[in-house]
């Protein structure tokens, strides 16, 4: 109950392209959703996060759709660039705790 | 910005032996946080701090493992006796309530 699972664990887009990743938890006590943002050799970095009162979020290039009823997320990369390739890690905490639990991850890889 | 910074960049070290990774938190964070991640592998959480106690710890935070904050800027993960199995990044973390910002981490390789 305590997993997210992320998917795909791969994705190529060419420039432009929208990739779109998804995550899809059990625990309904969860109640703040990070998206985090990996480079090789670097921690990660907070991109984007979302709380399930809200269906949507935007922050420049960044999309989470939220759908409370199906326990599911996903994060849009809207025209992406060649400096997107990363890897990303969805994630999701409850208020009493804050210990992230987070997705497996997916490497992402923008072709120019 | 405001950065989580960590301690050493690299440690290799031999099975058996301590060591303590270091990393400074943001200054007006409260909560302080370690994580690992073995190559390749998720992110994984092993222990939460908030006002000088543990506030939360994984089943991978055993009593090998220890935390202190020593004064006001300081957060410390000791491992007491390290496995081959220890060998893996650790970011240490810190935030004021749910957005949480991670160092560069530590890595460590036990041989």
């Amino acid at each position: 109950q305590q997993q997210v699972k992320q998917s795909p664990q791969s994705l190529i887009v060419q420039k432009g392209g929208i990739p779109i990743i998804n995550c899809a938890y059990e625990n309904t006590a969860f109640d703040y959703f990070p998206w985090y943002q990996q480079f090789p050799g670097k921690g990660p970095a907070l991109l984007i996060a979302i709380r399930p009162d809200v269906s949507e979020k935007k922050e420049g290039r960044f999309t989470i759709s939220f759908n409370k009823s199906a326990k599911q997320f996903s994060l849009h990369i809207m025209d992406s660039q060649p400096g997107d390739s990363a890897t990303y890690f969805c994630a999701a905490t409850k208020d009493s705790s804050y210990k992230l639990i987070f997705g497996s991850g997916t490497r992402l890889l923008v072709r120019p | 910005e405001p950065e989580v910074t960590q301690t050493p960049s690299h440690q290799v070290t031999q099975m058996g032996q301590e060591v303590i990774l270091r990393c400074v938190p943001i200054s007006n964070h409260l909560y302080f946080y370690w994580y690992r991640q073995i190559l390749g592998q998720k992110v994984e959480f092993l222990v939460s701090f908030y006002n000088n106690e543990i506030s939360e710890k994984s089943e991978i935070f055993d009593d090998q493992f220890s935390v202190e904050r020593p004064d006001g800027s300081n957060f410390t993960l000791k491992i007491r006796s390290t496995k081959l199995e220890d060998s893996a990044m650790y970011f240490c973390a810190s935030s004021v309530g749910t957005h949480q910002y991670f160092g560069p981490g530590t890595r460590l390789l036990v041989l």
